[in-house]
């Protein structure tokens, strides 16, 4: 089956650095990447979507300049946490979607960020 | 607006049946997904469903009614490694998942 995958798994950071988070498939091209966030017992909430090569779409209320999504290959997408805060800390989850008539989106095993 | 209602938790028996349900109100309708969420991970596939009907996939199926915006997913003979949420996400008109909040399934020995 379609697996992607997620780096790192867990990081810890202080206040107003950045961290990135890189999302891969591994044994398919990703035409789309999303990536969602989700707090302690609360369902995915969708923050962008990337198609490889162009911008990201963001959702409303997500800041595009403090989550900066780079979707540069057809198997590669990363979002980059800029200035983190405290509330950014959260666990981030990407997912990918061959494209075509396939709409499955396949997800990588999550990010569990923590801003100290 | 879109709209997917589905129970916050539910308990149910090792061994036994449970049904989850899902309703939608979504501009337009291009299929159905089921996925299951452990605590801590990241959802898994479970089910898609486009056209009316019952969908068998072993212990777990899927049902779906197009005209009545109602799913559900049923789970038989309950193991405690189902303990987990169950997500019911729907695509809409613009190939866009909408999420449901997710449902809370507790087994119980």
């Amino acid at each position: 089956g379609a697996v992607v995958s997620q780096h790192p798994s867990w990081v810890i950071c202080k206040s107003g650095t950045s961290v990135k988070i890189e999302c891969r498939s591994l044994d398919f091209q990703a035409t789309t990447m999303f990536w969602y966030r989700q707090f302690p017992k609360q369902s995915l909430m969708l923050m962008a979507t990337s198609n490889e090569g162009s911008k990201a779409t963001y959702e409303q209320g997500v800041e595009k300049d403090k989550f900066l999504i780079n979707h540069a290959s057809l198997t590669l997408s990363t979002l980059t946490v800029t200035s983190a805060h405290p509330e950014d800390s959260s666990f981030y989850i990407c997912s990918a979607r061959e494209g075509g008539e396939t709409y499955e989106q396949y997800f990588g095993p999550g990010t569990r960020l923590t801003v100290t | 607006g879109q709209n997917i209602d589905q129970p916050t938790e539910m308990t149910a028996t090792e061994g036994a049946i449970v049904q989850i349900n899902c309703t939608y109100q979504t501009s337009g309708f291009n299929g159905l997904f089921w996925y299951q969420q452990h605590a801590g991970e990241a959802p898994t596939f479970l089910s898609y469903n486009v056209l009316d009907g019952l969908e068998e996939k072993g212990r777990f199926s899927s049902f779906l009614s197009r005209s009545k915006g109602y799913s559900y997913l049923l789970l038989k003979e309950l193991q405690m490694k189902d303990s987990a949420s169950y997500l019911c996400a729907v695509l809409d008109s613009n190939y866009q998942l909408i999420w449901g909040a997710g449902t809370k399934l507790i087994i119980k020995p």
